[in-house]
């Protein structure tokens, strides 16, 4: 069946660093393909998305290509900040058949950024 | 305008007693979800109805019910409540089925003590 695996955290950076979150899916057909964050005691957020291949989602200074010939979705981010300490979720919902049009998320990696 | 919203925020309650967890969407959308969130933050699908009829209905013990009264809510009802049972419910909600993106609420944080 479709899944999404995602690197294992918890990530920490300082201020200002460079992130990568790799992200790879499997899936039959051409998924969407989401990033979505969850905050400290908060719910969930949607934080970008794409829906075809060599599309780049991007929102808040974090960016993702969907890439085909990889099946990856690897956000990025130039330089954080600690604001966006959080656990981010990458997920793939398929059509009709292969995951039901249901959500599929990764496992969640933590990220923490220091001052 | 709080587009998916889910109520309580937080509910503690003890093991056997039976509760409920709302949740309303005004997107106009057509399909609504229950999602799990366990102590390892893993999210997975628990239900999903689309114009008041159930589609997914995910290996969850049958103390769990959910019902739709209409097409904007989507509530969760708990028999039994185990100490299992403490995670966080997520509601959600999307256009249709396929590949649109699903909004969620802010979830609901059970404690069963």
């Amino acid at each position: 069946g479709d899944s999404v695996t995602q690197m294992e955290g918890p990530v920490t950076l300082s201020e200002e660093a460079f992130l990568t979150i790799n992200c790879t899916y499997t899936a039959t057909g051409y998924p969407s393909l989401f990033w979505y964050v969850q905050y400290p005691g908060e719910g969930l957020q949607l934080l970008l998305k794409a829906t075809k291949a060599d599309d780049k989602g991007s929102n808040k200074g974090f960016e993702a290509t969907y890439r085909k010939e990889t099946t990856s979705f690897h956000l990025e981010k130039g330089s954080v900040q600690v604001s966006d300490s959080a656990v981010y979720f990458c997920a793939l919902r398929g059509a009709y058949g292969g995951s039901q049009g249901n959500l599929i998320f990764g496992k969640g990696t933590k990220l923490s950024v220091k001052p | 305008d709080t587009a998916v919203s889910q109520t309580p925020k937080y509910l503690v309650t003890q093991m056997g007693n039976d509760k409920s967890i709302k949740c309303e969407q005004n997107l106009g959308h057509d399909t609504m979800y229950w999602y799990k969130q366990d102590s390892k933050k893993f999210l997975k699908i628990m239900f999903s109805y689309n114009n008041k009829e159930l589609i997914i209905n995910e290996t969850v013990p049958n103390r769990f019910s959910p019902k739709s009264p209409d097409k904007a809510h989507l509530n969760l009802h708990i028999n039994s409540l185990e100490l299992g049972d403490s995670a966080v419910y997520f509601c959600a909600s999307s256009p249709g089925q396929g590949r649109n993106t699903i909004y969620f609420g802010e979830g609901s944080w059970l404690t069963v003590v």
